[in-house]
């Protein structure tokens, strides 16, 4: 089955400067990878999400990269704000999301005033 | 329009005894799905519903564990005898499933179960 390595664990950044988390896959038939923030105590929430037909998607402030051949892909925050504190998690799908979702382990993300 | 919902939101119970979960999901999504959240774990999928069927239960962890979602709308997770590594977060996601498209899948607040 999938399996999903996400790193780093924590990484705590100054306020203002870009925070990146990277995971990586192991099914190549993986199509659908979202991330998703959970504030403590509260539920996953949906932050951005990318499919394997594109390389890079970006929302205002995030953006996600993914490398097919090297079965990675990564979220890159930039101009951190106190709000973006949470823990980030990656996952993957074969099939588009509709089936489960195969998590990482989660990186604490800590931006310090 | 209203999110998923789970209830209780926390359950405390003794080892060995039963337990039941409950799952409402968004208005009109024909996917449900379980997952488990251990501390400072990403959430472990247990179980996928596809309208009243479970189409995918490979999760479940033993056979204490069963779901149901007899109308395809409500699901409960069932834990018979259960172990203090029961112990966790117990997710509820729905989503609105489209067979040629990609789907989101919305989470609940989770269920945080204690055995004792």
């Amino acid at each position: 089955g999938e399996n999903v390595e996400q790193h780093p664990s924590t990484l705590s950044v100054q306020e203002g400067d870009s925070a990146v988390i990277k995971c990586t896959y192991s099914d190549s038939a993986s199509n659908y990878f979202p991330w998703y923030k959970q504030e403590l105590g509260k539920r996953p929430q949906l932050i951005i999400d990318i499919r394997s037909n594109v390389g890079e998607k970006k929302d205002q402030r995030i953006a996600v990269t993914l490398n097919k051949t090297a079965k990675h892909f990564s979220l890159h925050i930039t101009e951190t704000q106190p709000e973006d504190s949470a823990v980030y998690f990656c996952a993957a799908s074969t099939a588009f999301g509709n089936e489960k979702l195969t998590f990482g382990t989660g990186t604490r993300l800590t931006i310090i005033p | 329009g209203a999110g998923v919902s789970q209830t209780p939101s926390n359950k405390v119970t003794e080892k060995g005894k039963y337990v039941e979960l409950r799952c409402d999901p968004i208005s009109g999504h024909t996917a449900l799905y379980w997952y488990r959240q251990s501390l400072g774990q990403g959430p472990e999928f247990l179980i996928y519903f596809q309208g009243t069927g479970a189409a995918d239960d490979s999760g479940l962890p033993n056979d204490r564990f069963f779901a149901v979602r007899p109308e395809g709308s409500v699901s409960t997770l069932k834990i018979q005898r259960t172990e203090r590594g029961d112990s966790a977060v117990y997710l509820c996601a729905s989503s609105p499933y489209q067979a040629s498209g990609y789907n989101e899948q919305f989470f609940g607040p989770g269920t945080r179960l204690t055995v004792l």
